[in-house]
């Protein structure tokens, strides 16, 4: 059984760029979360992604953006990269009615934005 | 909104002992739900244990415990018989329930000592 896949591992990129960012959820799940963890700082929520719509969102700009496929798989946009859009970018999934008890965590995309 | 505080930006520990990782929290929820992660150096975070605010009683799973004081919002774990794969970074973490938000705090970097 699968665990939360991401791709790339890392990104360079240059600042004013755009990126895509790739997560394939645990089988059996339907939601995926994006976090953003900068270095020595704890994950910070972006967005939720249940039945290809947002369902929830922080307090991070309109430059990030999503997107959820019907097969539940999930992407990351991030328009006009900043130097302090660097950093580790955390994919989870969960089961509808389970996100509040366990979210499942993926390796991560490392993103340096230079 | 809510905060998770972790005071303790770094600890260690001799093999075979026994060290506890303080956490302190803020919310409005009445029902909410704790969390300890560990992110090791592969940066996978992985649940560690969990605690419902509605429980009384502390969870324990295997060498990881928690003591949960609702009245001090404090959930501390304790982590018995130290190994060397515990070296990693743990997080404290919260979920109202009604949110699909993880807070989490900046994190303790535990490293365990042969």
């Amino acid at each position: 059984d699968a665990g939360v896949t991401q791709s790339p591992t890392h990104l360079i990129k240059t600042r004013g760029q755009q990126v895509t960012l790739r997560c394939s959820p645990k089988s059996g799940h339907d939601t995926v979360s994006w976090y953003q963890q900068a270095l020595g700082q704890g994950p910070q929520f972006i967005f939720q992604y249940y039945e290809e719509e947002e369902r929830q969102r922080g307090n991070f700009p309109d430059r990030f953006s999503g997107h959820q496929f019907p097969n539940y798989s999930s992407e990351l946009n991030v328009n006009a990269l900043l130097l302090g859009d660097s950093a580790l970018y955390l994919c989870a999934s969960s089961r509808t009615g389970q996100g509040v008890l366990e979210q499942y965590f993926g390796p991560g995309t490392r993103l340096t934005v230079t | 909104a809510q905060t998770v505080t972790q005071s303790q930006p770094e600890m260690s520990v001799q093999e075979a002992e026994t060290v506890t990782l303080s956490c302190t929290y803020d919310t409005s929820e009445n029902n909410y739900y704790l969390f300890w992660y560990k992110q090791p150096p592969s940066r996978q975070m992985i649940l560690v244990i969990r605690q419902e605010a509605y429980k009384q009683q502390n969870a324990t799973e295997n060498r990881f415990s928690v003591n949960f004081q609702k009245a001090a919002k404090s959930f501390s774990l304790k982590i018995s018989d130290s190994q060397l794969g515990d070296t990693a970074m743990y997080f404290c973490a919260l979920i109202g329930a009604g949110s699909y938000q993880l807070t989490f705090g900046k994190g303790t970097k535990l490293s365990v000592i042969p």
